[in-house]
């Protein structure tokens, strides 16, 4: 499954399938990205960061592209599994103020069995 | 177990009557920050600590105040609360000393209801 455009609301995807999950960035002075996943009742938990300097990172089943030119930046999911099932949200940091995160709006992921 | 701890979880209050939020993590983190989640606004950051006795304001810090005295504390606190502060209020430590690196652990949020 993909989304379309830069930002969907909700993306289903059957089990198995890859997910891609988009999100554009406000502020072409950020340097530092973050993809969090949050389940329902709980805290966001980290999944994976970029920093400006990189176009793409892998972690464990996620990769994460990283597209300047246009301020976009995705999360790829391999093999979506039910317990993906989440809300996904990226965030961005300000170069120089490495204190203040931004969050974007979120992506539903919902994995259909 | 490494954590970041709220209290309280749940409370509903009335218009006027200050209360505190507490956050307290056992990592030793030298960031914490915290942040309200609304339906259709997402997650927006109030106030941060860089370090003890170092804060700054988010994007949406007004009708709020934070301390940070020790390391390991970081209350929330509403002088005045209103009904437009009734939200899902999330605190969160990273370690590092230039602010936010690598993995920013959240607690697991506080429901405020204010009438």
């Amino acid at each position: 499954g993909e989304s379309v455009g830069l930002h969907l609301p909700t993306l289903s995807v059957q089990e198995g399938d890859n997910s891609i999950i988009n999100c554009a960035y406000s502020n072409s002075a950020s340097d530092y990205f973050i993809w969090y996943k949050q389940e329902s009742g709980k805290g966001p938990q980290f999944i994976i960061d970029i920093r400006s300097n990189m176009d793409k990172r892998q972690g464990q089943r996620v990769t994460v592209l990283l597209n300047k030119t246009v301020k976009h930046l995705s999360l790829q999911i391999a093999a979506t599994q039910p317990g993906d099932s989440a809300v996904y949200f990226c965030a961005e940091i300000l170069s120089g103020n490495t204190g203040k995160l931004i969050f974007g709006q979120g992506t539903t992921l919902q994995v259909k069995p | 177990e490494a954590q970041v701890t709220q209290n309280p979880r749940y409370l509903i209050t009335v218009t006027g009557k200050k209360l505190t939020v507490t956050c307290s993590q056992n990592m030793n983190h030298e960031y914490m920050s915290w942040y309200r989640q609304d339906p259709g606004l997402g997650l927006r950051q109030i106030y941060y600590s860089m370090n003890v006795e170092v804060t700054d304001k988010g994007d949406v810090p007004e009708g709020y105040k934070v301390s940070r005295k020790e390391k390991r504390n970081f209350p929330l606190i509403l002088e005045s609360p209103s009904p437009n502060q009734t939200s899902l209020y999330f605190c969160a430590s990273s370690m590092g000393t230039g602010g936010i690196t690598g993995e920013l652990f959240f607690g697991e949020g506080s429901r405020l209801t204010v009438l």
